[in-house]
């Protein structure tokens, strides 16, 4: 059984669209992320979910909205692509966000390119 | 700010070799500090983790890594390397945000290729 999973694994888009990306957890965790890894690999968090209520939103453009309908899904949906915006997306969940030893673990990506 | 330098971008070793990958943090607390591992086109994996006690840390896979305070560092080792071993190795710390502790910030990420 897959514990963090996304969907789909690769997204080929043109720029101006909308578009979703999905990631679930059946690992019983109450914390969900999503991470942008650039074309350098460097990650960086976007936003952290707890218990579906917001915790994390770093400086993300707000054409990016997380979603979260329970603790087990966090969705990224995206407006109005920018090629800027290709990347590999990283959803991540943890026991909780309060003790910061937690491991996360990670799904396996989303690769995301937009022409 | 907390930050987190791998000096290092690419490192060759030969299988059998050991291996030592460099991690720098930037931290006012005592830092939980990760060793993460990336394979081609994978997600990443948790090697192992610092958070209190003794300072030698074991991991999975045959690593070890060693947090030294004086040094901020937490370098990440293997005895012998092997060709599976060949991956992307990011370090991070998590740092805290709020009531949120468990904000981690990566290095830049270390590639390792191992020759035969």
């Amino acid at each position: 059984d897959t514990a963090v999973s996304q969907t789909p694994k690769y997204l080929v888009t043109q720029m101006g669209n909308d578009k979703s990306i999905k990631c679930e957890q059946n690992l019983g965790h109450d914390t969900m992320y999503w991470y942008k890894q650039d074309s350098k690999k460097f990650l960086k968090i976007m936003f952290s979910y707890n218990n579906k209520e917001l915790i994390i939103n770093e400086t993300v453009p707000n054409r990016f909205s997380p979603k979260s309908p329970d603790k087990a899904h966090l969705n990224l949906h995206i407006n109005s692509l920018e090629l800027g915006d290709s990347a590999v997306y990283f959803c991540a969940s943890s026991q909780d966000f309060s003790a910061g030893y937690n491991e996360q673990f990670f799904g396996p990506g989303t690769r995301l390119t937009v022409l | 700010a907390q930050s987190v330098t791998q000096p290092d971008i690419h490192i060759t070793v030969s299988e059998g070799a050991s291996l030592e990958l460099r991690c720098n943090y930037s931290y006012g607390a005592t830092p939980y500090l990760f060793w993460y591992v990336q394979s081609p086109g994978q997600g990443l994996q948790l090697l192992l983790k610092y958070f209190s006690g003794d300072t030698l840390v074991q991991g999975i896979k045959g690593f070890e890594a060693e947090f030294k305070r004086s040094q901020s560092s937490f370098n990440l080792r293997k005895p012998s390397v092997h060709w599976s071993d060949a991956a992307e190795y990011f370090c991070a710390v998590a740092r805290a945000q709020g009531g949120a502790t468990n904000k981690l910030i990566f290095g830049t990420g270390t590639l390792l290729a191992v020759q035969p």
